[in-house]
């Protein structure tokens, strides 16, 4: 999974808490992105950064906020979980440093399953 | 805005018959379309993409995928499927946000089964 590691991979949490998930990758690209994934939806963006602390929406960014200190972590918190943000989260990245390299294609991380009781 | 559609929900084929996922696609501009394959429990690979030049792109797994600019096209195919190609498959599209940065924005994804 190109060097990305995703923290918990399975998480179960009750309506009201705090949680966040934590992409590390050790590739050094540039732009990271999370995504939730649904049946019958695809994949959503939630947000994504391009580069250290800076950071912006995706389509379903409600209700989720990110971090990222530094290159290699991207932070995704829900401040207080409910049950419509249980899903499947996934990380992704793209642009490795360095002249010419390609933006566009993203790679992505094993996942964390998420439930929200 | 830019977007993709997968018209079907499933895909099923007889192993070693050669298989097409379909996916349609609206863009402003020239399109950067991508095909991933997701197993179960995994996160999404990278099988294709398409940014320029020739129609037929190859990639990885021995899949390839046709553009076709009149129809808005860029469907996925393989010669001779394999019980192996069984996944869910994903299209998408590169969008440029108002910064200037890319984006991916995804289809609904095709579950592909294929029978011994």
């Amino acid at each position: 999974d190109a060097g990305i590691t995703q923290s918990p991979r399975h998480k179960v949490t009750e309506t009201g808490t705090p949680v966040t998930l934590r992409c590390h990758q050790t590739e050094n690209h540039r732009y990271m992105y999370w995504y939730r994934q649904d049946p019958g939806h695809g994949l959503r963006l939630i947000h994504y950064s391009y580069g250290v602390k800076d950071t912006d929406k995706g389509e379903v960014s409600d209700g989720y906020s990110v971090s990222r200190s530094k290159t290699e972590d991207f932070l995704l918190t829900l401040e207080s979980a409910t049950s419509s943000q249980t899903s499947v989260y996934f990380c992704a990245i793209s642009g490795l440093a360095g002249a010419g390299a390609s933006t566009d294609t993203q790679y992505f991380g094993p996942g964390t399953r998420l439930t929200v009781l | 805005a830019q977007s993709v559609a997968q018209p079907e929900d499933q895909v099923n084929v007889a192993e070693g018959n050669p298989l097409t996922v379909k996916c349609t696609y609206s863009v402003s501009g020239n399109p950067y379309l991508f095909w991933y394959v997701q197993y179960p429990n995994r996160g999404l690979q990278f099988l294709l993409k398409y940014i320029t030049g020739d129609n037929l792109v190859k990639g990885s797994y021995g899949f390839e995928a046709e553009f076709n600019k009149s129809q808005t096209s860029f469907h996925l195919k393989k010669p001779s499927a394999l019980v192996s190609d069984s996944a869910l498959y994903f299209c998408a599209v590169r969008d440029i946000d108002s910064g200037g940065y890319n984006k991916l924005i995804f289809g609904a994804g095709t579950r592909l089964a294929v029978h011994p």
